[in-house]
């Protein structure tokens, strides 16, 4: 079974809309985070938002929040004020385990969904 | 400023080719990475390293080694490449950030085996 599961493959949005990105996650451990990353047509990899299972709080980037639902097990990234830049790859990963633990810090990627951002 | 460096950005190499890809990072973290991204798919983890002195393996290991030259440089071997290896390959190291264990990655080192 897939443990990041992103069903977009690919989303549109209108310039200075929102627009949220699905990601749903399996795990048993009850000890995990949650990533989102945004890859540009460059290539690189670059960290946007994270959320940890404990946090009782909506992790909140600037821009860029994440609607976590532990109960349905997932962690959607919500974009406000869509950006013509925003247009990337967008991953949704999951780090389980605890700190200490030897499995610290391994990611488990999604597939990505690709964001068109129109003016 | 550099975070994670990679070398070499391209590579071409032909079937049974030999190659080291090379990764440092100056933020004096711990915990290190390897990881190969293929179309249409997520990253893939092939080989990590927690801590100098210990690698362990990832998702996808076969046909790769590592070494964890110091905290710094951690290095990915192809001893014979295939095909089948031709791939995005990315660095990535892990540390805190306010307090949580943030993973960074380098820019990637695009990998042609023909």
């Amino acid at each position: 079974a897939q443990k990041i599961t992103q069903t977009q493959p690919g989303m549109f949005v209108q310039e200075k809309e929102a627009v949220t990105l699905d990601c749903t996650y399996d795990t048993s451990d009850p000890s995990y985070g949650l990533f989102w990353y945004k890859q540009p047509s460059s290539g690189e990899m670059i960290f946007l938002i994270y959320q940890g299972s404990y946090d009782q709080q909506n992790a909140t980037e600037g821009r860029y929040s994440l609607n976590f639902q532990k109960a349905r097990k997932s962690a959607n990234l919500v974009i406000s004020a869509s950006q013509l830049g925003d247009s990337a790859m967008y991953f949704c990963a999951m780090r389980e385990g605890h700190a200490g633990g030897t499995s610290y810090g391994k990611l488990t990627f999604g597939q990505g969904t690709i964001l068109t951002v129109h003016p | 400023n550099a975070g994670v460096t990679q070398t070499p950005k391209f590579q071409v190499l032909k079937t049974g080719q030999s190659m080291t890809l090379q990764c440092a990072q100056d933020m004096n973290h711990n915990s290190m990475y390897w990881y190969r991204q293929d179309p249409g798919m997520g990253l893939r983890l092939i080989y990590y390293s927690a801590s100098e002195g210990t690698t362990d393996k990832g998702e996808v290991p076969n046909g790769y080694n590592v070494s964890r030259l110091n905290k710094r440089e951690f290095s990915l071997r192809l001893e014979s490449a295939a095909p089948s290896q031709t791939s995005v390959y990315f660095c990535a190291s892990s540390g805190p950030r306010q307090g949580r264990n943030i993973q960074y990655f380098g820019a990637g080192t695009r990998l042609s085996v023909l």
